[in-house]
């Protein structure tokens, strides 16, 4: 897996954008960059994924660098709820037989 | 579509002891791994099994085992359970495309 560096923690105001940065810069052209989080206790969830062009779902919006060195997760209006840890994964391949790579992830803080 | 279920989701055992933890995987998805969360090596895979086989084992040793039913239900088992084994265990099931969709847990504590 393609070694991924994110901050340690965070802190957003409520209904501000949380802007989550992650470094990755050996990436190869096929791999693609997975954001998921893990509410405390519970198991990870899925946020979203992407190769080179920018994504966005209903939870978040994926930047993605023109040189795919970098991407940055954003939640447009942060809640309480969105107090989590993020982990952004680049695992070897996108089959469903490749594990996951979890390393520390971005500790967010929403803040009231 | 219900998500991923795990059971029993807290167990509490003794050192010496084993255990077997069931995990059921969304409607369809044939892919099952299982993960060990732990405060000081947080997230890690212990292992990924599809249609029965396993394809995937992390760096555990074999007292960590699994299995996976017809129905793709998979288990896993620890054996002779030792203070450092108490961890979240986590199932994750998944398609080909690789989405992979994480039960809520099993948190074993060993005293």
């Amino acid at each position: 897996d393609a070694k991924t560096t994110q901050p340690p923690s965070m802190d957003c105001a409520e209904g501000r954008a949380a802007n989550l940065p992650c470094n990755h810069s050996t990436i190869s052209g096929n791999e693609y960059v997975y954001w998921y989080r893990q509410i405390h206790s519970q198991g990870p969830q899925y946020i979203i994924h992407g190769l080179k062009n920018n994504e966005t779902n209903e939870m978040a919006s994926l930047i993605i660098t023109e040189d795919r060195k970098s991407s940055t997760l954003i939640l447009p209006h942060a809640t309480l709820r969105d107090t989590a840890v993020y982990y952004c994964i680049v695992p070897r391949t996108n089959s469903g037989n490749t594990p996951l790579v979890f390393g520390k992830g971005t500790r967010l803080s929403v803040i009231a | 579509k219900a998500g991923v279920t795990q059971t029993p989701r807290y167990l509490i055992k003794t050192r010496g002891q084993q255990v077997t933890l069931s995990c059921s995987p969304i409607s369809g998805h044939r892919s099952v791994s299982w993960y060990q969360q732990t405060p000081g090596q947080g997230l890690q895979f212990l292992f990924e099994y599809f249609s029965e086989t396993q394809r995937n084992k992390g760096n555990f040793p074999g007292r960590f085992s699994g299995r996976q039913f017809s129905n793709s239900r998979s288990e896993m088992n620890v054996s002779t359970l030792e203070l450092g084994d108490s961890a979240l265990y986590l199932c994750a099931s998944s398609l080909p495309d690789g989405l992979k969709y994480f039960g809520p847990g099993t948190r074993l504590l060993v005293l």
